[in-house]
């Protein structure tokens, strides 16, 4: 069974950092793509960054782009996500999210999530 | 970027009776290797993440009951609830998977009238 596992999240200052992680087992890790998708309370989901399953290839939303860094460590089985100079509207919970096909990018495994909160 | 738009916000819909939701892309999610158009639904009730439904339109992932159903080309889809169940109360998101950045509809939140 796919499990993804974020952890992480809580609550950062306006310009602060956090490091999220994701724990991934149950499946091969280290040949699938993998993304994180955001949801600010409320409102709808937003695709903020992937990466490949070596870590050659990474993209990044035009809201995050020079802010977070995306990372893996395959030996690990852990996806990350850095997060640099948050800003209010970075408040949301983070998903960890894994494609049903190794580099498609329709998501067929989602974590639960873990609740980053961008407040004064 | 494409733009996916859903319709309508939320709905209301008798026990047993059928939903349907709509999402257009502002331009052409079909891709040419397969003539499939990268085109995929969500579902997502509270407190929950996100399941995937369907995929290239109209594929049903592995357990979703046959109930759900998707349709759609050129840059117009619908989601089709047939025989709505209470456990389908939930916030129906498309998504396209043709290009980056990835982009979701607003959702569109179904209830039982």
């Amino acid at each position: 069974e796919v499990q993804l596992v974020e952890s992480g999240g809580g609550l950062a200052q306006p310009g602060g950092s956090l490091r999220l992680s994701c724990a991934a087992s149950g499946f091969t890790y280290r040949d699938y793509w993998m993304h994180w998708v955001r949801q600010a309370p409320g409102k709808g989901l937003i695709w903020v960054a992937r990466i490949s399953h070596d870590g050659s290839s990474i993209t990044y939303a035009d809201s995050v782009k020079g802010r977070f860094t995306i990372s893996r460590d395959n030996a690990k089985n852990t996806l990350y996500l850095q997060m640099n100079r948050l800003r209010a509207e970075d408040t949301a919970v983070y998903y960890c999210v894994r494609p049903m096909l190794p580099a498609w990018n329709w998501f067929g495994s989602w974590g639960q999530g873990t609740l980053v909160s961008v407040s004064s | 970027d494409i733009v996916m738009t859903q319709s309508p916000d939320s709905l209301a819909v008798s026990l047993g009776e059928r939903a349907t939701i709509n999402c257009k892309s502002s331009q052409s999610v079909l891709y040419s290797s397969n003539d499939r158009n990268c085109l995929a639904w969500y579902q997502q009730k509270p407190g929950q993440p996100p399941k995937l439904l369907i995929y290239w339109t109209s594929t049903r992932e592995s357990g979703v009951p046959d109930r759900f159903s998707g349709s759609g080309s050129g840059t117009d889809f619908t989601l089709t609830i047939t025989n709505l169940q209470a456990e389908d109360v939930a916030v129906y998101y498309c998504q396209q998977y043709y290009t980056t950045p990835l982009t979701f509809g607003g959702g569109t939140k179904v209830e039982i009238k």
